[in-house]
């Protein structure tokens, strides 16, 4: 099984500062099996990135995504209130199909 | 639109049998996709179960797989999810969702399911 690790396990940082969150996996990954999430408080998580860096429909261009082998990277441009909230890499395949990081908090310094 | 919305009791006692079902709406169930239960321990990461097709095709995670099944019913465009001999550790919000190549890409807004006597 592929092991996802997340760094850093908290991000504090102010709102406009830039976010860099990272995903490391236990073994080299096609880029195109790797997803982030966003999840707020009490809700779902929200498919944000796919393929590693193709943006989900509706999400903003403040969002990007990149990387690739065993090392990628979500990054929020300028953050806003509303991106405060714990992020999740996923990787596919082949068994199980679906693994996940264990998340970065995003917390408003 | 698609909606998925999970249903099913939310207290089991231990060793007992966890059932829940998804009712999809805005999507067919034999529209090609796969579709999937996640589940998330408070304070947890995400941790995915199964996934099964319309055909009745089944995907398992092997760390759970002697205790999870996942069945289809086409005319009700719903999936159901079974978790036997349950303990405190499967105590979690679970969450349906439909799988695209390589993502879940519409999530139900989760129900959270405790094992307790």
């Amino acid at each position: 099984e592929i092991v996802l690790t997340q760094s850093p396990g908290t991000l504090s940082l102010s709102p406009g500062e830039r976010a860099t969150l990272s995903c490391t996996t236990s073994q080299s990954v096609s880029s195109t099996y790797l997803a982030w999430y966003q999840q707020k408080p009490g809700q779902a998580p929200r498919l944000l990135i796919y393929g590693a860096s193709s943006r989900a429909a509706g999400i903003s261009d403040r969002f990007s995504g990149s990387g690739s082998g065993t090392d990628f990277t979500l990054t929020i441009s300028r953050l806003e209130p509303e991106d405060f909230a714990v992020y999740h890499c996923q990787q596919y395949g082949p068994s199980p199909m679906y693994t996940f990081g264990q998340g970065t908090r995003l917390e408003i310094k | 639109q698609v909606q998925l919305q999970e249903s099913g009791p939310g207290l089991v006692k231990p060793s007992g049998t966890l059932s829940l079902t998804c009712a999809v709406s805005g999507d067919s169930i034999s529209s090609g996709n796969w579709w999937s239960w996640v589940r998330q321990p408070p304070g947890k990461g995400l941790e995915w179960l199964g996934e099964i097709y319309s055909s009745g095709t089944t995907n398992y995670n092997p760390s759970l797989k002697s205790r999870v099944t996942i069945s289809v019913d086409q005319s009700k465009n719903q999936f159901s999810l079974k978790v036997t001999s349950v303990t405190a550790a499967d105590t979690a919000v679970y969450y349906c969702a439909r799988a695209v190549p390589f993502n879940l890409n519409q999530w139900g807004q989760g129900t959270l399911v405790t094992v307790s006597s």
